[in-house]
């Protein structure tokens, strides 16, 4: 069972180069999430998605953009990587109901220089 | 800014002790939720209590909820080596996930 998956799971980027997070989910849930992760922080919502097609800014959004290109795939994209975004990010996905879990991806450390 | 505080922030301990974590809250719950989080790895969900319910349990897993003082506790009874981790309460409902900053449990042989 796979789960979810991203990809990579490392990546070291320079100052004011792009690049696109991926994520992919098998277990046909509605929504999905990426949230951030930086030491003494917890996790920070960055962006979500209720359904396909719908995405809404969480709480830390500045410098990210999201794409849900369908029911399973949700990706992160950074623009412009600024050093102030090294952390170590985290897909993740659930059903939409009054009482359910969320399912985490193993996470893709980023580092911007 | 979170909305689960978890306490201590840290907490180190013997195999075979328990291990006592907390959880306060600002705002109203459906339910709250337990996480661990092994070094490197994704959460994993341990435990959900709704807002109704008083206390739960789950193998060495005991959970309590008292909406009155808007705070939880995780109880983790007879520690192995293998609960060391990080432990992160959630509040949530209806697709949204809130969470804590965490308590990072290390067990010693």
């Amino acid at each position: 069972n796979a789960g979810v998956t991203q990809t990579p799971k490392f990546q070291v980027l320079k100052t004011g180069q792009s690049m696109t997070l991926q994520c992919a989910q098998d277990m046909n849930h509605n929504s999905m999430y990426w949230y951030r992760q930086d030491p003494g922080m917890g996790l920070r919502l960055i962006y979500y998605s209720a359904s396909e097609g719908t995405t809404d800014k969480g709480e830390v959004p500045n410098g990210y953009n999201v794409s849900r290109l369908n029911k399973r795939e949700f990706s992160l994209r950074l623009e412009s990587a600024a050093p102030s975004q090294t952390s170590v990010y985290f897909c993740a996905s659930s059903w939409t109901g009054r009482d359910t879990e969320a399912f985490f991806g193993q996470g893709t450390r980023l580092t911007v220089v | 800014s979170q909305q689960g505080e978890e306490d201590p922030q840290a907490l180190s301990i013997q195999e075979g002790e328990n291990a006592t974590m907390n959880c306060s809250y600002k705002t109203s719950i459906n339910n709250l939720q337990w996480y661990r989080q092994n070094s490197g790895r994704g959460l994993v969900h341990l435990i959900l209590i709704r807002s109704n319910e008083r206390e739960k349990h789950s193998g060495r897993l005991r959970v309590t909820l008292d909406t009155s003082k808007k705070s939880s506790s995780l109880l983790i009874t007879a520690s192995r080596a293998a609960d060391t981790a990080s432990y992160f309460c959630a509040r949530a409902g209806w697709g949204k996930f809130q969470f804590g900053a965490g308590t990072q449990v290390v067990v010693t042989p």
